[in-house]
């Protein structure tokens, strides 16, 4: 079966420190890669995709991602982590081959940045 | 970019009655809708697809009867949650696919309904 992984439900940093969030998938071929964030009792907003190309893609407020290939991970990165990026994170991923466009969901991953 | 207005925000109701959450888009033609439920701390659990013009496809488990959903427009999709029960309480939010352009890889999500019946 396709799945997701995000294998820590917290992550705790300080301010000013290097984040990273992890995720890793279990998906037939070559599927599309993204990242949302998520704020209490809001929608989630979209941080970053990997279509193709380059595999270190920059998205919003300074985050990027690496896709690895052998690896079939694309953690989540930000050099310096702000409190105000404390929320819920979410990778997900669109097999190619899914002709209903559906995206299969990581189980989400909370980060706290500590002052 | 491409923004989804989902209302309300937050509901609250009596058991039996139905409550219908909108989401609209605003400035582009969402193909498909995606409808999800998610429960405290958990991620998110697709319950519904749908393309414009046709009956929504629904995921194994979610009763199509008690969970109506209407797409009858581009721009326009609907979940109705008929007789509401207290166990149907959760936080709903929509996700459109636009279907042309580089936003076709993209999703855009609503801002969520908090539904409580009580």
């Amino acid at each position: 079966a396709q799945s997701v992984a995000q294998p820590e439900d917290q992550v705790n940093v300080a301010e000013g420190n290097p984040l990273t969030v992890k995720c890793t998938y279990s998906v037939s071929g070559n599927p599309y890669l993204f990242w949302y964030v998520q704020y209490p009792n809001r929608g989630l907003q979209f941080l970053l995709k990997y279509i193709t190309g380059d595999n270190l893609v920059k998205g919003s407020y300074g985050f990027e991602a690496e896709f690895n290939k052998s690896q079939t991970s694309f953690h989540l990165k930000k050099p310096s982590a702000l409190v105000s990026d404390s929320a819920l994170y979410f990778c997900a991923v669109r097999p190619l081959m899914d002709s209903n466009y559906q995206l299969i969901w990581g189980a989400g991953t909370k980060l706290i940045i500590k002052p | 970019g491409a923004v989804v207005s989902q209302h309300p925000s937050w509901v609250i109701c009596k058991s039996g009655t139905s409550v219908k959450i909108e989401c609209r888009s605003l400035d582009f033609q969402a193909t498909t809708m995606f409808w999800y439920r998610q429960f405290p701390k958990q991620s998110l659990m697709l319950m519904a697809t749908s393309n414009e013009g046709s009956k929504a496809t629904y995921e194994q488990g979610v009763e199509k009867d008690k969970f109506l959903i209407n797409h009858a427009s581009l721009t326009l999709s609907t979940l109705t949650v008929t007789s509401a029960h207290p166990e149907d309480s959760s936080f709903y939010i929509c996700s459109a696919r636009e279907g042309r352009g580089t936003s076709a890889y993209g999703y855009t999500f609503g801002s969520g309904t908090r539904l409580t019946v009580v």
